[in-house]
């Protein structure tokens, strides 16, 4: 069985401030995995995904992440935020083989203050 | 536009009262699939569908049921048989059901009980 592992509840920053979201999984088969957000009383938006390839991977709204086999993580970066980047923001994961669902972390809410 | 329409917006259910969800989408997606989000938590699969006239179990399907007797429609029924219906509903499509495919997720329900 897969699972993840988002570790900050909730991360406060302020603006034009670097973030790094965490994101760690645990399987015993390569994976794809995914970051989605969620702004207030929405639905989720993808804004990246890894698959295959190059491990840094680029999103939308300036967002990149990095799939890290040996660690087992992917982790979610941006060099500067801004008071609409908070949201939650949700990592997830499935396997690359056979007929799988996608498992989703907890979640991370980003506070970005000014 | 094209998406993913949830309606109602909220929704109030009573006891012993049978409650159900629209979902429509227009993305001409082939699949089709039904979240449930609680504070704190990651979303967790309720049923999922890859094709007119079928669908599955998800890891929570008990006390709800789906039809999808349309490939724009996948309503979803909460039954009196659930117990702790209080949720945020998060309906998604991706294009055929392949799991590295993104989902799309329509603007969510947010069901309270009376």
């Amino acid at each position: 069985a897969q699972s993840v592992t988002q570790l900050d509840s909730q991360v406060p920053v302020f603006e034009e401030a670097p973030v790094e979201l965490r994101c760690n999984y645990s399987s015993s088969v390569s994976v794809y995995l995914f970051w989605y957000v969620q702004y207030p009383n929405q639905g989720l938006q993808l804004l990246l995904k890894y698959l295959s390839g190059s491990t840094l991977v680029k999103g939308i709204n300036g967002f990149e992440a990095e799939f890290n086999k040996s660690q087992t993580s992917f982790h979610l970066r941006k060099p500067s935020v801004h008071i609409s980047d908070t949201a939650e923001y949700f990592c997830a994961v499935i396997p690359n083989t056979g007929f799988q669902k996608l498992v989703f972390g907890t979640g991370t809410r980003l506070l970005v203050s000014p | 536009d094209g998406g993913i329409t949830q309606s109602p917006k909220y929704l109030f259910r009573k006891e012993g009262q049978n409650v159900t969800l629209s979902c429509e989408q227009n993305l001409n997606h082939d699949a089709m699939y039904w979240y449930r989000q609680d504070p704190g938590q990651g979303l967790r699969l309720i049923y999922y569908s890859q094709i007119v006239n079928d669908f599955q179990k998800g890891d929570i399907a008990e006390g709800y049921s789906v039809s999808r007797e349309k490939k724009e429609s996948f309503p979803l029924t909460v039954t009196s048989a659930q117990k702790n219906p209080t949720a945020f509903y998060l309906c998604a499509s991706s294009m055929t059901g392949g799991w590295q495919e993104t989902q799309y997720f329509g603007p969510g329900t947010r069901l309270l009980v009376l």
